[in-house]
């Protein structure tokens, strides 16, 4: 069984640019999870999609970024325009359920390191 | 507000020790905590799952135990192998914020030297 896949796994950009992160879930998985890391800093929670609604949108750092997941399959991360402070990893994850159980386990993909120059 | 802090940062040993890394979190209204492993450049790779119920779970060499009450966990790792030299992490799902979202510390840092 595929794991959780993540497009591209490197994207060097300027500040101003535009980028759009991809993440394919492993497939059953109706969470989708996205999260960040900068530099020097903890794993943070950016959004939560069940099947195609935003579940939870709390960490979503300003209206720069955008997430979508369009027929409850893969999602995108959109950055527009790119910020230099924006640079980090980002990392999507997907578990089958959410609650007291051991469906709640989240299976992460490689993530995406993000440079904006 | 949940915090997580794992201890010590970094962790340097020889092959064949056993080891103890430890992860604190200020709030006990959780439920559960996850113990990933990352390798350079590479994703998070789930080792190990306590419900809020258990304390502790066994995988192999890994044991994880967990607190809920004095908010720690500590994950052990019997007789050490450079193949486990990685970045630790521990994460765990608050009981008062909106579902799936996890609290991370920032990792240990292992180094099993043969």
């Amino acid at each position: 069984e595929a794991g959780v896949t993540q497009f591209p796994s490197h994207s060097v950009i300027e500040k101003g640019q535009t980028v759009t992160l991809r993440c394919d879930p492993i497939s059953g998985h109706d969470n989708l999870y996205w999260y960040r890391r900068v530099m020097g800093k903890e794993i943070k929670f950016l959004l939560h999609f069940v099947k195609e609604s935003k579940q939870d949108e709390s960490g979503m750092p300003n209206n720069r970024f955008l997430a979508e997941r369009t027929g409850g399959t893969y999602s995108t991360l959109k950055v527009q325009p790119a910020e230099l402070e924006d640079s980090g990893v980002y990392f999507c994850a997907s578990s089958q359920g959410v609650g007291s159980s051991r469906l709640d386990e989240q299976f992460f993909g490689p993530g995406t390191r993000l440079t904006v120059l | 507000k949940q915090e997580v802090t794992q201890i010590p940062a970094a962790l340097s040993v020889p092959e064949g020790e056993n080891l103890v890394l430890n992860c604190s979190f200020t709030d006990s209204a959780i439920y559960n905590l996850q113990w990933f492993r990352q390798d350079p450049g590479k994703g998070l790779t789930s080792l190990l799952l306590i419900q809020s119920s258990q304390r502790e779970q066994t995988s192999g060499r890994l044991n994880a135990s967990l607190d809920k009450s004095s908010g720690r966990s500590t994950l052990y790792i019997a007789a050490s192998q450079p193949g486990d030299s990685a970045t630790y992490l521990c994460a765990v799902r608050h009981r008062g914020s909106t579902l799936g979202r996890l609290y991370f510390g920032r990792g240990t840092q292992l180094t099993v030297w043969p």
